[in-house]
């Protein structure tokens, strides 16, 4: 069965960077999309981008463009996400998942979300 | 983007009420709808995926139908361990969007 366990709680000054962890274990990494999706205090859920390994680019929701990036390292079955420039607004719990899967015989499958990582809260706090 | 509105956002039930919560998309995405639920400190967990099927593990009291635009996500009998927040979530295209949720209470 796949578990995807992430890094722990991070506190973090406005203009910094954070950079958080999500290691797979339990199944086949390389072919299955990681996303990433938050969920600030009180409000809902909300897409930043995901990687699926084999391919080695990733994709990012608009409005994180330029100050998020989404990488891979198949030899660890860890996906990491790093936001830059964070802001007070920035504070909220970050999931990975695993997305959809890709194989060259049945292209693109399995389009939803799970298993979820346990979450990672990043604080931004001046 | 796909937006994704779901109604009502919040709904106060007894246990064994049936209970109904429905998700639009703003343009058609097929069957590439899923649900989730949240409870508070937990990560989501997948009830329904591609509209209408049940993930392995959740109760049959569970169903979801729907396809185009209009999606349903029904408990056929609230039980305690149910209240708690539910979102769409298209995979139509990128970007994922998720419903803004729908908060089940006690009533």
């Amino acid at each position: 069965q796949v578990q995807l366990v992430q890094s722990g709680a991070e506190v973090k000054k406005p203009g910094s960077s954070v950079k958080v962890s999500c290691k797979a274990s339990g199944g086949t990494f390389r072919s299955y999309d990681i996303s990433w999706i938050r969920q600030a205090p009180g409000q809902g859920l909300e897409w930043l981008g995901g990687i699926i390994p084999m391919f080695g680019t990733a994709k990012y929701a608009l409005k994180f463009q330029g100050r998020l990036t989404i990488t891979a390292d198949e030899s660890t079955s860890t996906a990491y996400m790093e936001l830059s420039s964070l802001r007070f607004e920035d504070t909220a719990v970050f999931y990975c998942a695993r997305g959809e899967s890709y194989s060259e015989t049945s292209g693109y499958s399995h389009n939803w979300f799970d298993p979820w990582g346990q979450g990672t809260l990043v604080t931004v706090s001046s | 983007d796909i937006q994704m509105t779901q109604s009502p956002s919040s709904l106060s039930a007894s246990v064994g009420d049936r209970v109904t919560i429905t998700c639009r998309a703003s343009q058609s995405i097929s069957s590439y709808l899923n649900w989730y639920q949240e409870k508070p400190g937990k990560a989501p967990k997948l009830l329904i995926y591609a509209a209408s099927s049940l993930q392995s593990g959740v109760p049959s009291r569970f169903s979801g139908s729907g396809s185009g635009t209009d999606f349903t996500l029904t408990i056929s009998s609230l039980q305690p361990e149910d209240f708690a927040t539910y979102y769409c979530q298209q995979s139509y295209t990128t970007p994922r969007t998720f419903g803004q949720g729908t908060k089940v209470e006690i009533k």
